[in-house]
């Protein structure tokens, strides 16, 4: 089990850019999570899928976010425009069968935007 | 709504300390309870967890027991390594439906040699 994999692991951009980030969750895992972490704001949901329907993504800031789960094995979460407020680490989760069993966290993709 | 609430850090203590991370929670109905810990550069990693009232979760030394009563489930671990530096989760999942975990904002433990 490779376990939840993101990529990529850091990401530099320019403002205005639009940014992708990607997430390959633990085979059948129904859940898939995307969070955002920063030092001001802690951890954040933006937007959890069950069995690739999005769920809830009220946590999503503003519309330049968008994110999508084309199949059980892959999400995406895009940022078109970037801004530097933008900058933080983002964090994708997936879960066996609900949230009360646990999440499994990916090691996260930095994200930069100058 | 539900809610956890854990004491502020950062906490700073030497080698061979006990360690314990306060942690109580707000909820409707039973919820399950979790720690997590995050490593500098890394993502969350689960710790412990339990499921129900009196159940003891441990892992790595650590351990914390769900106290319906006092609505807690306090993290502690006898003697802490430079290894255990990291930042700590207290999260909680409503037992009602597959909500997403609430977290606590997390506790920064610093252990010196």
């Amino acid at each position: 089990d490779a376990g939840v994999i993101q990529s990529p692991r850091h990401e530099v951009t320019e403002m205005g850019q639009e940014v992708t980030l990607r997430c390959k969750p633990i085979s059948g895992h129904d859940y898939l999570f995307w969070y955002r972490q920063t030092m001001m704001r802690g951890l954040e949901l933006l937007i959890y899928f069950n069995n690739n329907v999005p769920i809830d993504d009220s946590g999503m800031p503003e519309d330049r976010f968008s994110a999508k789960m084309p199949n059980a094995s892959f999400s995406t979460l895009k940022i078109q425009p970037s801004e530097p407020r933008d900058s933080a680490v983002y964090f994708c989760a997936s879960s066996p069968q609900g949230p009360r069993y646990g999440y499994t966290f990916g090691s996260g993709t930095r994200l930069t935007v100058v | 709504g539900d809610s956890v609430t854990q004491m502020e850090g950062p906490v700073t203590l030497s080698e061979e300390a006990f360690l314990t991370i306060n942690c109580t929670y707000t909820a409707t109905g039973y919820p399950s309870l979790f720690w997590y810990v995050q490593y500098p550069g890394e993502g969350l990693q689960l710790l412990l967890k339990a499921t129900k009232a009196d159940d003891k979760g441990s892992n790595k030394g650590f351990e914390a027991t769900y106290r319906k009563e006092t609505t807690s489930f306090h993290l502690e671990k006898g003697s802490v390594q430079v290894s255990d530096s990291a930042v700590y989760f207290c999260a909680l999942s409503e037992n009602s439906g597959n909500t997403p975990l609430v977290f606590g904002k997390g506790t920064r433990l610093s252990v010196i040699a």
